[in-house]
């Protein structure tokens, strides 16, 4: 049973903070590393797709880096902002389209 | 471009009716794959199909089926519904090539 976890769980921050969490997954048979920001009642949005042991990607206060050789991801905001407040989800694929999700990182930013 | 769609957004069954969920995927995408949420879990995978064929499976029992038609519209079908199969069931697309993989709004399934 694949084992992708998340943390912390859940994250408090004030508006113009920033912070990062942290997705920690398999280091054998790794194919890719999925980042989603899910809003309530809405699809979950595409962030990154991360392939290869050292890639750092970036889209907007949102960057990303990757480490295959030890299994973990991070994802960092920059001045966080309210609109930023959503659950964070990082998912493992072994194969091209079949993901493990981990259980989400839930970030409220407060004015 | 149209994003996935997922009908119905919304529905109530009684245990032991069946129930089917459909998903048209993002044009050109040729990879649909299923997942549901239950309260309290993570999203956790059914089943992919690729150019009709199921090509990665879930540990889901066999009540939870699925197919893709030759247009890549896909559907999930839930025969003699539990009380626990009550949860998101959301569809996603990709091109099938280790790219994005984009997720619809999901349908809101309530078994009674």
């Amino acid at each position: 049973i694949l084992n992708v976890e998340q943390s912390p769980q859940s994250l408090h921050v004030q508006e113009g903070d920033s912070t990062n969490f942290t997705c920690s997954f398999p280091s054998s048979n790794f194919y890719a590393l999925h980042w989603y920001r899910w809003e309530t009642a809405k699809s979950p949005e595409a962030l990154f797709v991360m392939t290869l042991n050292g890639d750092e990607k970036k889209k907007g206060r949102i960057s990303a880096t990757l480490n295959t050789k030890e299994g973990y991801s991070y994802l960092y905001i920059k001045g966080s902002q309210p609109e930023d407040s959503a659950t964070y989800l990082c998912a493992f694929a072994g194969t091209a389209s079949k993901l493990t999700f981990g259980t989400g990182t839930r970030l409220q930013v407060t004015l | 471009k149209a994003g996935v769609t997922q009908t119905p957004r919304y529905l109530i069954k009684t245990r032991g009716q069946q129930v089917t969920l459909s998903c048209s995927p993002i044009s050109g995408h040729r990879s649909v794959s299923w997942y549901q949420q239950t309260p309290g879990q993570g999203l956790q995978f059914l089943f992919e199909y690729f150019s009709e064929t199921q090509r990665n499976k879930g540990n889901f029992p066999g009540r939870f089926s699925g197919r893709q038609f030759s247009n890549s519209r896909s559907e999930m079908n839930v025969s003699t519904l539990e009380l626990g199969d009550s949860a998101l069931y959301l569809c996603a697309s990709t091109t099938g090539s280790g790219n994005t993989i984009y997720f619809g709004e999901g349908s809101w399934l309530t078994v009674v």
